[in-house]
């Protein structure tokens, strides 16, 4: 079993709906989370980072920890075409160690 | 503007023949990294290095080599021990290990 696993999808919506990633995890030491966002052929982009559990918003993305269930979640509000890319989860321990990535959840929003 | 730049963008390589990718960052950061990234996978790391003249080993160094030298700049050889070596590689660094790490846009290895 991934240390993190993440639905590949793809996941289509279509223009202005609310899009839920997720990821869950195994490892209960990891404190620290981010999500990255990644177009086709470029590098990830950092998106959200949280420290420990509760919620974190950034304009129309909310980034949620809940570590009892050892689960996170990104939610997209009003999603827009320009949204449609990879998304990315990491997340690391509270002594500083290397990110474990989830494979990544293709979004496609359509017009 | 600051950032991290990867060269070359795409890469062929012959069989038998090292390669060498590049990755300079102009953002101060004392860590850097390599990952692997191939198709439905997540990312994997090579290597690291925290500081000048020091890095470590990730989960999947065999087959590939790197330096610091300098601060900015941490190279790749991939080399022709590595029998799979097609791959998107994408370099990253951070202000220290404990913080965020942001990435270049990645070189295309493909073989000849």
């Amino acid at each position: 079993q991934k240390e993190v696993e993440q639905d590949p999808g793809p996941l289509s919506v279509p223009e202005g709906a609310i899009v839920s990633l997720n990821c869950t995890y195994s490892n209960s030491a990891f404190q620290y989370f981010m999500w990255y966002r990644q177009y086709s052929r470029k590098g990830p982009e950092l998106l959200m980072y949280t420290y420990s559990s509760g919620n974190k918003e950034d304009g129309r993305f909310t980034a949620q920890v809940d570590k009892s269930s050892k689960y996170i979640s990104l939610f997209i509000r009003d999603s827009q075409p320009s949204d449609s890319a990879t998304y990315l989860c990491a997340m690391s321990n509270n002594a500083g160690n290397m990110l474990t990535f989830g494979g990544g959840t293709r979004l496609m929003v359509k017009p | 503007d600051g950032g991290i730049t990867q060269s070359p963008k795409y890469l062929f390589r012959k069989e038998g023949q090292n390669v060498t990718l590049s990755c300079e960052q102009n953002l101060n950061h004392d860590a850097m990294y390599w990952y692997r990234q191939d198709p439905g996978q997540g990312l994997r790391l090579i290597y690291y290095s925290q500081i000048v003249n020091d890095f470590q080993k990730g989960d999947i160094a065999e087959g590939y080599s790197v330096s610091r030298e300098k601060k900015e700049s941490f190279p790749l050889t991939v080399t022709s021990a590595q029998k799979n070596p097609t791959a998107f590689y994408l370099c990253a660094s951070s202000i220290t290990r404990e913080q965020p790490q942001h990435f270049g846009d990645g070189t295309r290895l493909s073989i000849l």
